[in-house]
């Protein structure tokens, strides 16, 4: 049973370029998130996302940065115009929906921003 | 404003001896309780879990304890073995949201000699 899967694992952008970070969920989960490790820092929640829907975008930035996930297909975590500050790791992460399943976290994307 | 705190950044055990790390919250709304574990260049990894009505939750070597009056949980790890030299995140769920919305704290590098 493959993991949550995240690509690219590295990406480099120049300031003002767009960044699409794909993740596909592991089998079974329906539910996905997206968080954001700035460097020295915790992770951070950003998105909650079932198929086709946004469920909680409560952390993330109001400008720049969206997410989907289309029925067919992985969740895509798209930053539009990035700038220096957005390097960070951003990490995807699916679980079940059940009760209290626990969150099953990709490897993540490093984005760097050059 | 940093909601879970992991006030040590670093701890240093010997192999076969026991591990604690400390987690503190400030949000009473907050009502389970996660530990995570991470090596580098991976995503974090499920440990252990607790919810507010218990103060102890016990797997093999993982025991998560919870003072709810104190706002304050630890984890011990017993024995300690090189492999479990990581970063450990606390984390955190508000009542009433996801269970994978989760409030980390900042970390914690273990570090387990041999």
């Amino acid at each position: 049973n493959a993991g949550v899967m995240q690509n690219p694992r590295h990406l480099v952008r120049r300031r003002g370029q767009e960044a699409r970070l794909r993740c596909s969920p592991m089998k079974g989960h329906s539910h996905v998130y997206w968080y954001r490790q700035l460097p020295e820092e915790g992770l951070k929640f950003m998105v909650y996302l079932q198929k086709e829907n946004i469920i909680d975008e409560s952390g993330m930035p109001k400008e720049r940065f969206s997410a989907e996930f289309p029925k067919e297909g992985p969740s895509i975590l798209r930053i539009q115009q990035v700038v220096r500050g957005d390097s960070a790791a951003y990490f995807c992460a699916s679980r079940t929906g059940s009760g209290n399943s626990p969150l099953h976290f990709g490897n993540g994307t490093r984005l760097t921003v050059t | 404003d940093q909601q879970v705190k992991q006030n040590s950044p670093s701890l240093s055990v010997q192999e076969g001896r026991i591990s604690i790390l400390n987690c503190d919250y400030t949000n009473s709304m907050f009502d389970y309780f996660l530990w995570y574990k991470k090596y580098p260049a991976e995503g974090p990894t499920f440990l252990i879990s607790i919810s507010s009505i218990k103060d102890k939750n016990e797997d093999g070597r993982f025991t998560v304890f919870l003072n709810k009056s104190a706002k304050h949980l630890s984890l011990h790890i017993v024995p300690s073995q090189p492999g479990d030299s990581a970063v450990y995140f606390c984390a955190a769920v508000a009542g009433g949201t996801s269970y994978g919305k989760l409030t980390f704290g900042q970390g914690t590098i273990l570090t387990v000699h041999p």
